[in-house]
Protein backbone atom coordinates (compact mmCIF):
# COMPACT_ATOMS: atom_id res chain seq x y z
CA UNK A 1 0.00 0.00 0.00
CA UNK A 2 1.40 3.39 -1.13
CA UNK A 3 1.84 5.50 2.03
CA UNK A 4 -0.07 9.05 2.63
CA UNK A 5 1.80 12.04 2.25
CA UNK A 6 0.59 16.01 3.74
CA UNK A 7 0.83 18.14 3.24
CA UNK A 8 0.53 17.69 -0.71
CA UNK A 9 2.32 21.07 -1.50
CA UNK A 10 3.91 23.87 0.84
CA UNK A 11 5.20 27.50 0.13
CA UNK A 12 7.72 29.11 2.67
CA UNK A 13 9.41 32.08 2.37
CA UNK A 14 13.69 31.48 3.64
CA UNK A 15 14.09 30.73 7.24
CA UNK A 16 10.67 29.45 7.87
CA UNK A 17 10.14 25.64 9.35
CA UNK A 18 7.95 23.09 7.54
CA UNK A 19 7.32 19.67 8.53
CA UNK A 20 5.96 16.47 6.26
CA UNK A 21 4.43 14.16 6.92
CA UNK A 22 3.99 10.37 5.99
CA UNK A 23 2.01 7.62 7.29
CA UNK A 24 1.21 4.35 6.60
CA UNK A 25 -1.82 2.01 7.03
CA UNK A 26 0.72 -1.31 7.88
CA UNK A 27 3.38 -1.83 10.77
CA UNK A 28 6.56 -0.56 8.72
CA UNK A 29 9.95 -1.24 8.78
CA UNK A 30 11.57 1.61 8.14
CA UNK A 31 10.81 4.68 6.51
CA UNK A 32 13.08 6.28 3.73
CA UNK A 33 13.30 10.19 2.63
CA UNK A 34 14.39 11.51 -0.74
CA UNK A 35 14.08 14.94 -2.23
CA UNK A 36 13.58 15.45 -5.81
CA UNK A 37 14.19 18.78 -7.68
CA UNK A 38 12.93 19.40 -11.10
CA UNK A 39 14.73 17.42 -13.83
CA UNK A 40 16.79 15.50 -11.75
CA UNK A 41 16.31 11.79 -10.15
CA UNK A 42 15.83 11.86 -6.18
CA UNK A 43 18.37 12.16 -3.29
CA UNK A 44 18.70 10.28 -0.19
CA UNK A 45 17.91 12.02 2.80
CA UNK A 46 17.19 10.11 5.73
CA UNK A 47 16.33 6.79 6.73
CA UNK A 48 14.64 5.62 10.14
CA UNK A 49 14.02 2.08 10.77
CA UNK A 50 12.04 0.30 13.70
CA UNK A 51 14.15 0.44 16.69
CA UNK A 52 14.95 4.04 16.65
CA UNK A 53 18.08 3.99 14.42
CA UNK A 54 18.69 6.59 11.86
CA UNK A 55 20.88 7.73 9.32
CA UNK A 56 20.73 11.05 7.57
CA UNK A 57 21.04 14.75 6.68
CA UNK A 58 22.84 16.60 8.89
CA UNK A 59 20.91 19.58 8.48
CA UNK A 60 17.55 17.76 8.46
CA UNK A 61 15.60 15.68 11.25
CA UNK A 62 12.83 13.53 11.00
CA UNK A 63 11.03 11.32 13.82
CA UNK A 64 9.18 7.71 13.60
CA UNK A 65 6.78 6.95 15.47
CA UNK A 66 6.13 3.13 15.29
CA UNK A 67 2.78 3.13 17.12
CA UNK A 68 0.97 5.16 14.62
CA UNK A 69 2.76 3.95 11.67
CA UNK A 70 3.43 7.44 11.20
CA UNK A 71 6.54 9.79 10.16
CA UNK A 72 6.91 13.62 9.67
CA UNK A 73 10.40 14.95 8.20
CA UNK A 74 11.38 18.47 9.57
CA UNK A 75 12.71 21.10 7.60
CA UNK A 76 13.90 24.46 10.27
CA UNK A 77 15.36 27.60 8.86
CA UNK A 78 14.55 26.80 5.70
CA UNK A 79 17.07 27.84 2.66
CA UNK A 80 16.31 28.10 -1.46
CA UNK A 81 18.32 24.95 -2.13
CA UNK A 82 15.25 23.08 0.33
CA UNK A 83 12.74 23.28 -2.66
CA UNK A 84 12.26 19.81 -4.53
CA UNK A 85 9.46 17.23 -3.77
CA UNK A 86 9.90 15.17 -0.76
CA UNK A 87 8.92 11.52 -1.45
CA UNK A 88 8.91 9.50 1.71
CA UNK A 89 9.20 5.66 0.87
CA UNK A 90 7.82 2.74 3.06
CA UNK A 91 9.18 -0.72 3.85
CA UNK A 92 7.07 -3.00 5.62
CA UNK A 93 9.86 -5.92 6.58
CA UNK A 94 13.85 -5.94 5.81
CA UNK A 95 15.06 -6.10 2.56
CA UNK A 96 11.61 -5.93 1.01
CA UNK A 97 10.38 -3.29 -1.78
CA UNK A 98 9.76 0.44 -1.35
CA UNK A 99 6.95 1.83 -2.28
CA UNK A 100 6.57 5.93 -2.37
CA UNK A 101 4.00 8.05 -1.35
CA UNK A 102 2.63 10.58 -3.92
CA UNK A 103 5.41 13.43 -2.61
CA UNK A 104 5.67 16.86 -0.89
CA UNK A 105 6.08 19.99 -3.37
CA UNK A 106 7.90 22.20 -1.34
CA UNK A 107 8.30 25.97 -2.55
CA UNK A 108 11.29 28.42 -0.66
CA UNK A 109 10.72 32.49 -1.21
CA UNK A 110 13.41 34.52 -0.49
CA UNK B 1 32.99 6.18 -8.24
CA UNK B 2 30.37 5.78 -11.01
CA UNK B 3 26.86 5.92 -9.93
CA UNK B 4 24.06 4.17 -11.71
CA UNK B 5 23.30 4.41 -15.21
CA UNK B 6 21.05 4.31 -17.63
CA UNK B 7 20.31 4.14 -21.26
CA UNK B 8 18.98 6.06 -23.58
CA UNK B 9 18.56 9.04 -22.01
CA UNK B 10 15.28 9.95 -24.24
CA UNK B 11 13.18 6.94 -26.16
CA UNK B 12 11.24 8.27 -28.83
CA UNK B 13 8.99 5.24 -29.83
CA UNK B 14 5.75 5.05 -32.22
CA UNK B 15 2.89 3.09 -30.73
CA UNK B 16 2.81 -0.61 -30.66
CA UNK B 17 6.78 -0.36 -31.05
CA UNK B 18 8.57 -2.69 -28.23
CA UNK B 19 11.50 -0.80 -26.56
CA UNK B 20 14.28 -1.66 -24.40
CA UNK B 21 15.61 0.34 -21.37
CA UNK B 22 18.78 -0.47 -19.69
CA UNK B 23 20.47 0.10 -16.03
CA UNK B 24 23.91 -0.26 -14.95
CA UNK B 25 23.46 -0.44 -11.21
CA UNK B 26 26.29 0.42 -8.69
CA UNK B 27 29.04 -2.63 -8.59
CA UNK B 28 28.13 -4.68 -5.54
CA UNK B 29 24.59 -3.57 -4.94
CA UNK B 30 22.36 -6.85 -4.54
CA UNK B 31 19.06 -4.67 -5.14
CA UNK B 32 17.60 -3.20 -7.93
CA UNK B 33 14.54 -1.06 -8.17
CA UNK B 34 12.72 0.00 -11.39
CA UNK B 35 10.15 3.01 -10.92
CA UNK B 36 7.84 5.12 -13.49
CA UNK B 37 7.36 8.63 -13.15
CA UNK B 38 4.58 10.02 -15.20
CA UNK B 39 5.06 14.51 -15.40
CA UNK B 40 4.68 15.54 -12.32
CA UNK B 41 3.89 13.03 -10.40
CA UNK B 42 5.37 10.26 -7.95
CA UNK B 43 7.25 7.54 -7.93
CA UNK B 44 5.41 4.30 -8.76
CA UNK B 45 7.25 1.08 -8.25
CA UNK B 46 7.47 -1.38 -11.13
CA UNK B 47 9.85 -4.03 -9.72
CA UNK B 48 12.21 -4.97 -7.55
CA UNK B 49 15.59 -7.31 -7.80
CA UNK B 50 16.93 -8.86 -4.59
CA UNK B 51 20.28 -10.92 -5.15
CA UNK B 52 19.24 -14.59 -6.15
CA UNK B 53 15.82 -14.17 -5.23
CA UNK B 54 12.82 -14.46 -7.34
CA UNK B 55 11.67 -10.56 -8.48
CA UNK B 56 8.66 -9.12 -6.98
CA UNK B 57 7.06 -7.85 -10.35
CA UNK B 58 3.50 -6.69 -8.41
CA UNK B 59 4.56 -3.16 -9.66
CA UNK B 60 4.30 -4.00 -13.45
CA UNK B 61 1.22 -2.58 -14.70
CA UNK B 62 0.56 -5.25 -17.48
CA UNK B 63 1.90 -8.24 -19.08
CA UNK B 64 3.28 -5.94 -21.55
CA UNK B 65 6.22 -5.04 -19.17
CA UNK B 66 8.54 -7.12 -18.49
CA UNK B 67 12.05 -7.16 -16.84
CA UNK B 68 15.45 -9.39 -16.17
CA UNK B 69 18.38 -8.65 -14.41
CA UNK B 70 21.19 -10.32 -15.62
CA UNK B 71 24.41 -12.12 -13.59
CA UNK B 72 23.28 -10.31 -10.08
CA UNK B 73 24.56 -6.74 -12.51
CA UNK B 74 22.39 -4.77 -15.21
CA UNK B 75 18.93 -4.86 -15.82
CA UNK B 76 16.74 -4.60 -18.77
CA UNK B 77 13.30 -3.26 -18.58
CA UNK B 78 11.19 -4.13 -21.70
CA UNK B 79 8.09 -2.53 -22.38
CA UNK B 80 6.29 -4.66 -25.67
CA UNK B 81 3.43 -2.93 -28.09
CA UNK B 82 3.97 0.55 -26.44
CA UNK B 83 0.66 2.91 -25.55
CA UNK B 84 1.12 6.08 -25.15
CA UNK B 85 0.22 6.17 -21.64
CA UNK B 86 3.82 4.84 -21.60
CA UNK B 87 5.18 7.50 -21.46
CA UNK B 88 7.21 8.39 -18.78
CA UNK B 89 10.39 8.61 -17.00
CA UNK B 90 11.68 5.26 -15.71
CA UNK B 91 13.71 5.49 -12.62
CA UNK B 92 16.32 2.94 -11.70
CA UNK B 93 17.52 2.47 -8.40
CA UNK B 94 19.76 0.30 -6.63
CA UNK B 95 20.96 -0.21 -3.39
CA UNK B 96 23.43 -2.82 -1.02
CA UNK B 97 20.72 -3.68 0.79
CA UNK B 98 22.35 -4.44 4.19
CA UNK B 99 19.77 -4.71 6.63
CA UNK B 100 21.29 -2.22 9.35
CA UNK B 101 23.09 0.94 8.76
CA UNK B 102 26.80 -0.13 8.22
CA UNK B 103 27.01 0.43 4.51
CA UNK B 104 24.78 1.11 2.35
CA UNK B 105 20.80 0.91 3.18
CA UNK B 106 19.99 4.12 0.57
CA UNK B 107 19.26 4.00 -3.20
CA UNK B 108 20.99 5.33 -5.58
CA UNK B 109 18.58 6.37 -8.44
CA UNK B 110 20.31 6.43 -12.24
CA UNK B 111 19.11 9.93 -14.13
CA UNK B 112 16.42 7.83 -15.98
CA UNK B 113 15.12 7.56 -19.01
CA UNK B 114 12.43 9.55 -20.80
CA UNK B 115 10.44 7.55 -22.67
CA UNK B 116 7.89 9.70 -24.93
CA UNK B 117 5.41 7.83 -26.84
CA UNK B 118 3.60 9.01 -29.91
Amino acid sequence: QQPVQSPQAVILREGEDAVINCSSSKALYSVHWYRQKHGEAPVFLMILLKGGEQKGHEKISASFNEKKQQSSLYLTASQLSYSGTYFCGTEYSSASKIIFGSGTRLSIRP
Amino acid sequence: GAGVSQSPSNKVTEKGKDVELRCDPISGHTALYWYRQSLGQGLEFLIYFQGNSAPDKSGLPSDRFSAERTGGSVSTLTIQRTQQEDSAVYLCASSSSSPGLAGGYEQFFGPGTRLTVL
